[in-house]
């Protein structure tokens, strides 16, 4: 059974600095990791989809890296802001059946003007 | 087609009463998936749907769960006999078989007084 783990639970950073936010996964058959933006009492928001092929993926301030052999993904936000506050969770596919999901349990990022 | 559709976004109902969501996933999704997720934690799979083949189930979904997907395009979830233990949002999700990444809705939020 694929368990998903996200470190640190929170965050609180100022304004303007880069963050590394990490996820470790038990099963490394996986299809794709993807990363969710989740705003409080919302639906999930996709951030980036990283293939099991792939190393690593970038959108805008946001990356986020794989390593399939080691079980850990991380996403690195350069240059923080006030908007970035949100939780984000990590979520993995599994290889076999329907790529089933398995979601972490998120970190909550506060970032302080 | 702008995304998927969760109704209502909120509901306040009284133990005992019996309540159901839709969800209306993107209209070329041929699957759909219900998770739901409590305060401070990740989403947890509840049921997965293809068309409207029910394939897999949770056993988190107790014998007052059921959902149901007619002529595979909408989903509804029903919860019979709710419990204050059932309050929780309820997240709706699709995808595309052989695409990557699911999209998701907004979420139902359920409190049960």
């Amino acid at each position: 059974k694929q368990e998903v783990t996200q470190i640190p639970a929170a965050l609180s950073v100022p304004e303007g600095e880069n963050l590394v936010l990490n996820c470790s996964f038990t099963d490394s058959a996986i299809y794709n990791l993807q990363w969710f933006r989740q705003d409080p009492g919302k639906g999930l928001t996709s951030l980036l989809l990283i293939q099991s092929s792939q190393r690593e993926q970038t959108s805008g301030r946001l990356n986020a890296s794989l390593d399939k052999s080691s079980g850990r993904s991380t996403l690195y936000i350069a240059a923080s802001q006030p908007g970035d506050s949100a939780t984000y969770l990590c979520a993995v596919a599994a290889s076999g059946g329907y790529q089933k999901v398995t979601f972490g349990t998120g970190t909550k990022l506060q970032v302080i003007p | 087609d702008t995304g998927v559709s969760q109704d209502p976004r909120h509901k306040i109902t009284k133990r005992g009463q019996n309540v159901t969501f839709r969800c209306d996933p993107i209209s070329e999704h041929n699957r759909l998936y219900w998770y739901r997720q409590t305060l401070g934690q990740g989403p947890e799979f509840l049921t997965y749907f293809q068309n409207e083949a029910q394939l897999e189930k949770s056993r988190l979904l107790s014998d007052r769960f059921s959902a149901e997907r007619p002529k595979g395009s909408f989903s509804t979830l029903e919860i019979q006999r709710t419990e204050q233990g059932d309050s929780a949002m309820y997240l709706c999700a699709s995808s595309v078989q052989g695409s990557d990444g699911y999209t998701f809705g907004s979420g139902t939020r359920l409190t049960v007084v």
